[in-house]
């Protein structure tokens, strides 16, 4: 299973935009990237999921090179409430064992 | 449309009780897992059921013990809680590989 790994914690200010990047330098081939979003007192939330290149949603979007041993999660013009625990998971082909990283605490200051 | 449901939202045992914990989901997802969450840290896997009628353990499964009831349901017991459990407990359920659906969670202290 891959393992991922994240800067523990980012600060950015209202209005810019934040870039986090998870490595997983061992993801085997058919294996997915998602990202999950989780405020103090709740469950993570599924924000977005990719296999290669770009994907776009209303909320992020995901980078993927093309070697796929990382992946950049880009949240556009953040507010204060994306403060929030962003986790990188690698969805693992062949299995449901779905193990979390360590997650990357981000604050947005005003 | 409830989601994932976990009930109760709050519990306090004393060392060497047992309980269940419920989970229950609505969006006929075929897998279903259990994670657990100690103050200011990531999620680690306890159990997971990739469909009805299967369990396996997860990262730390010591302890524990399930039971996917049918597809709806799937539940986590305590058989002997210590304080080492204390945690706060989610649910989360999935149909297409990744995309996990996390219920609130149950918060549980061992004392």
């Amino acid at each position: 299973l891959a393992k991922t790994t994240q800067p523990i914690s980012m600060d950015s200010y209202e209005g810019q935009e934040v870039n986090i990047t998870c490595s997983h330098n061992n993801i085997a081939t058919n294996d997915y990237i998602t990202w999950y979003q989780q405020f103090p007192s709740q469950g993570p939330r599924f924000i977005i999921q990719g296999y290669k290149t770009k994907v776009t949603n209303e909320v992020a979007s995901l980078f993927i090179p093309a070697d796929r041993k990382s992946s950049t999660l880009s949240l556009p013009r953040v507010s204060l409430s994306d403060t929030a625990v962003y986790y990188c998971l690698v969805v693992p082909s062949g299995t449901y064992k779905y193990i979390f990283g360590t997650g990357t605490r981000l604050k947005v200051l005003a | 449309n409830a989601g994932v449901t976990q009930t109760p939202k709050f519990q306090v045992l004393k060392t060497g009780q047992s309980m269940t914990l419920q989970c229950a989901q609505d969006m006929n997802h075929n897998s279903m897992y259990w994670y657990r969450q100690d103050p200011g840290m990531g999620l680690r896997l306890i159990y997971y059921s990739a469909s009805e009628g299967t369990t396996d353990k997860g990262e730390v499964p010591n302890g524990y013990n399930v039971s996917r009831l049918n597809k709806r349901e799937f539940s986590l017991r305590l058989e002997s809680a210590a304080p080492s459990q204390t945690s706060v407990y989610f649910c989360a359920s999935s149909e297409s590989k990744g995309a996990l659906h996390f219920g609130n969670g149950t918060r549980l202290t061992v004392t």
